[in-house]
Formats: C-alpha cells, sequence, structure tokens
C-alpha cells in the first residue's frame, strides 16, 4: 500500500526567505503525487500535481515542486515566503490501479509559520 | 471557493446519537469523496461514489454509511457516536473518477462528540 511521509511537524521561516517542504512517497509503480494547502477552518486547496513528464511542476501561487523518483520524493518549494503562506501543506499520492478509485493517501502535514 | 458545499459547518451531539452531513458537489462533478480528519489519524479516506455508484472504500466503520444521489449530492451517516469520532469531516469532488482527477474539497463540517 502506498504511505507518504512529511518528516517535518513544524518549519518556521522568515518573510522573505525560501521554503522547501520535503514529502517522500512509497508507491511500487509511478505515482501521481499532490501538494495541498489548508488554511485555518478552510478546506484543502491544490497546489499543483504530478502525473507524468517534465518533473518540475509549477503551480498556484508561485510554488513549484520536483518529482525525484531515485529518492521517491516530491518536496514543494517557494523562492520567497510571504506572510499570507502561513498554513498546514498535505502532500498526498494517488492510488493505483484504478479498481481502488481515486483515493488519495495523504501525509501527516507541514504547519508552515511566517516569521516577519 | 471550491463549489463544494458542506452542512452544517458545527455539530456537536452526544455519544451514541445519529448525526448526517450533506456534501453539494461542484457542477458537473461525478465522483464524492469522504474524508475525515483528526488530530491523531490526520487525514483519512473514508469512502468514494461516483455517479451513484460506490467507487472506493477506506478506512470506513460499520458504523458510518455513505450515499450519493440522483442529483449528486451526497450524505454522510455516523451512527452510535462515540467520543474518538469527534472529527473534521471533509468532502470533495471531482469531474471524473479516473487516478488523478484532482479533488476539490469543502470547508468541512466540524463534529464534536460530547
Amino acid at each position: 500500500a502506498q504511505s507518504v511521509t512529511q518528516p517535518d511537524i513544524h518549519i518556521t521561516v522568515s518573510e522573505g526567505a525560501s521554503l522547501e517542504l520535503r514529502c517522500n512517497y512509497s508507491y511500487g509503480a509511478t505515482p501521481y503525487l499532490f501538494w495541498y494547502v489548508q488554511s485555518p477552518g478552510q478546506g484543502l486547496q491544490l497546489l499543483l500535481k504530478y502525473f507524468s513528464g517534465d518533473t518540475l511542476v509549477q503551480g498556484i501561487k508561485g510554488f513549484e515542486a520536483e518529482f525525484k523518483r531515485s529518492q521517491s520524493s516530491f518536496n514543494l518549494r517557494k523562492p520567497s515566503v510571504h506572510w499570507s503562506d502561513a498554513a498546514e501543506y498535505f502532500c498526498a499520492v494517488g492510488a493505483w490501479p484504478m479498481e481502488y478509485g481515486n483515493k488519495l493517501v495523504f501525509g501527516a502535514g507541514t504547519i508552515l509559520r511566517v516569521k516577519s | 471557493d471550491s463549489g463544494v458545499t458542506q452542512t452544517p459547518k458545527h455539530l456537536i451531539t452526544a455519544t451514541g446519537q445519529r448525526v448526517t452531513l450533506r456534501c453539494s458537489p461542484r457542477s458537473g462533478d461525478l465522483s464524492v469523496y469522504w474524508y475525515q480528519q483528526s488530530l491523531d489519524q490526520g487525514l483519512q479516506f473514508l469512502i468514494q461514489y461516483y455517479n451513484g455508484e460506490e467507487r472506493a472504500k477506506g478506512n470506513i466503520l460499520e458504523r458510518f454509511s455513505a450515499q450519493q444521489f440522483p442529483d449528486l449530492h451526497s450524505e454522510l451517516n455516523l451512527s452510535s457516536l462515540e467520543l474518538g469520532d469527534s472529527a473534521l469531516y471533509f468532502c470533495a469532488s471531482s469531474p471524473r473518477d479516473g487516478v488523478g482527477s484532482p479533488l476539490h474539497f469543502g470547508n468541512g463540517t466540524r463534529l464534536t462528540v460530547t
């Protein structure tokens, strides 16, 4: 069964600094990978997704992520963090084969704090 | 706004009771998913419906059931509630059933069991 590990529970960065949130997955086949963001009191919003092709994917709000098969990683990055980026970030992997439906397995999340 | 509507936003009830959570998917989306988010378990997939039919099942307890109606809205029924059922319950929808069809989440229903 697939699993997702987000090793950092909390991360604090200064506004304007760069950000990298780590995500490692365990899955036997080519994964479908996602990053979602959850602000307090809100649902999850899709930031970006990787299905195939270019291993560097661009998302909304200036985020990008790089798929590295050799490291089973899909780390999220942003060159300059804004205070409004403070939220909880979830990495997720899609299930395969299709008889399992479109189930997503989520990591435990990383809470990002931004200090001014 | 994701376009997914969940009601109610908050629900407080006692142990042993039964509640129903409702979800209206985005216009045109055929798949509906239910997830449970709790501090100790994180985000757990419960169940998926596609065009009225159950498609996939996750860690859903036997005390819980769901259905998707012809108008595509969905309800999650939780019965014989226990303190440990207190959580945030999310509904999500997607246009299709296929793997990789991005999910759009509602804002959740916070259930508190006392």
